[in-house]
């Protein structure tokens, strides 16, 4: 079993729809939690970083994390054909965030 | 903000032959990785270079088949020596944090897209 699992998609929705994007993690140890955002042939851009649980929101994406249940969401609302792109769950714990553990990325498509 | 950039940004190599990738920070950082993203796998670090000192290999990754060297605060290259198909892969620089920045933040150039025949 992976330490973190993610859909690999593809994931298509219209412009406009509300979009689910969901890792979940084995390690318990997890503490900071991140979204990258990757355009094809881009590095890995980071959208968002949560320590420990809670919701974080910035304009039109929001992170969960329920470390309860191993469970991380982005939701992008009023989603854009710009979203269109592969979203990267990380997370590391006390061995330094730099050691991340990443999921295999979720390739959003998003048609105008 | 600052800006981390990588060449080449693609290459097309022989078997055999060696590549080597470099990655120039606009800042001078403590911290800079490698990693390597396969096609359909998640991106897996390779090694931490530090100015000055050795780099530091994750399991599965030998100095000999990825030599790295950290000049300055700045600078860094990732050799990937003695090349098979099996190398074929995203080669992505990463520091963490930036002056200004938290540290609690990993950043990434743009990468080298590298296929061997």
């Amino acid at each position: 079993q992976k330490e973190v699992e993610q859909d690999p998609g593809p994931l298509s929705v219209p412009e406009g729809a509300i979009v689910s994007l969901n890792c979940t993690y084995s390690n318990s140890a997890f503490q900071y939690f991140m979204w990258y955002r990757q355009y094809s042939r881009k590095g890995p851009e980071l959208l968002m970083y949560t320590y420990s649980s809670g919701n974080k929101e910035d304009g039109r994406f929001t992170a969960q994390v329920d470390k309860s249940s191993k469970y991380i969401s982005l939701f992008i609302r009023d989603s854009q054909p710009s979203d269109s792109a592969t979203y990267l769950c990380a997370m590391g714990g006390n061995t330094g965030f730099q050691k991340l553990v990443f999921g295999t990325g979720t390739r959003l498509l998003v048609s105008p | 903000s600052a800006v981390i950039s990588q060449k080449p940004s693609r290459d097309i190599c022989q078997r055999g032959t060696s590549l080597t990738i470099q990655c120039q920070v606009d800042s001078q950082v403590t911290m800079m990785f490698w990693y390597r993203q396969q096609p359909g796998q998640s991106l897996t670090l390779i090694a931490t270079a530090n100015q000055g000192s050795e780099a530091t290999y994750e399991s599965g990754f030998v100095i000999d088949k990825f030599p790295i060297s950290r000049p300055n605060l700045t600078f860094s290259t990732l050799t990937v020596s003695n090349m098979s198909p099996e190398d074929s892969s995203i080669y992505l620089c990463s520091v963490e944090g930036f002056p200004g920045e938290s540290n609690e933040k990993l950043f990434f150039g743009s990468g080298t897209q590298l296929s061997v025949l």
